[in-house]
């Protein structure tokens, strides 16, 4: 089955620094990744779409100079969490989509972020 | 714009027993596909089954089947010998071709011994 790996699983890191999250497709090609945050007993909130080579778009509420994408190849995307601070503490799950219109979202195990 | 509901916050369930999650959505949309993810408190998302809207047929993955209605814009979901390991939080989740998925609350289910 299709692969999603994320890390950290889990980071605690201060006040103003920026925390990069890494989201690889094992064994497919992911034509678009999407992040997403979820806050407890919450439902996924999507932050972003990533398309491979182009830039990402982001949903309405989400500041794309804090949370910086890039999606470099079809097997990574990357998520930078700028200056963060302890609002920003959160889980963030990635996941991948193979091409096609039916394929189902493959996610990450997601990343616990804790912003002292 | 498209929208996911699951009525039902919390359930249970006893074990070896049958439960059934709700959920309706909102489009205009003909072409889309249904999934039903599970949660557990490991908080890995995993799929559960999914559904073409263009098949009649009710999708079946084991002990897991959805009851699609269409014209109601209903797809439940169906656990059928309630087993321990299915304590999790339940989401259901809409995507029409090329769009972004949308998810719905979820549903905490709860399997009591």
């Amino acid at each position: 089955g299709a692969v999603v790996s994320q890390h950290p699983s889990w980071v605690i890191c201060k006040s103003g620094t920026s925390v990069k999250i890494e989201c690889r497709s094992l064994d497919f090609q992911a034509t678009t990744m999407f992040w997403y945050r979820q806050f407890p007993k919450q439902s996924l909130m999507l932050m972003a779409t990533s398309n491979e080579g182009s830039k990402a778009t982001y949903e309405q509420g989400v500041e794309k100079d804090k949370f910086l994408i890039n999606h470099a190849s079809l097997t990574l995307s990357t998520l930078t969490v700028t200056s963060a601070h302890p609002e920003d503490s959160s889980f963030y799950i990635c996941s991948a989509i193979r091409t096609g219109g039916n394929q189902p979202q493959h996610f990450g195990d997601g990343t616990r972020l804790s912003i002292l | 714009a498209q929208t996911v509901t699951q009525s039902q916050p919390e359930m249970s369930v006893q074990e070896a027993e049958t439960v059934t999650l709700s959920c309706t959505y909102d489009t205009s949309e003909s072409d889309y596909y249904l999934f039903w993810y599970k949660q557990p408190p490991s908080r890995q998302m995993i799929l559960v089954i999914r559904q073409e809207a263009y098949k009649q047929q009710n999708a079946t993955e084991n002990r897991f089947s959805v009851n699609f209605q269409k014209a109601a814009k209903s797809f439940s979901l169906k656990i059928s010998d309630s087993q321990l390991g299915d304590a999790a939080m339940y989401f259901c989740a809409y995507r029409s071709y090329g769009q972004n998925f949308v998810f719905g609350p979820g549903t905490r289910l709860s399997v009591l011994p």
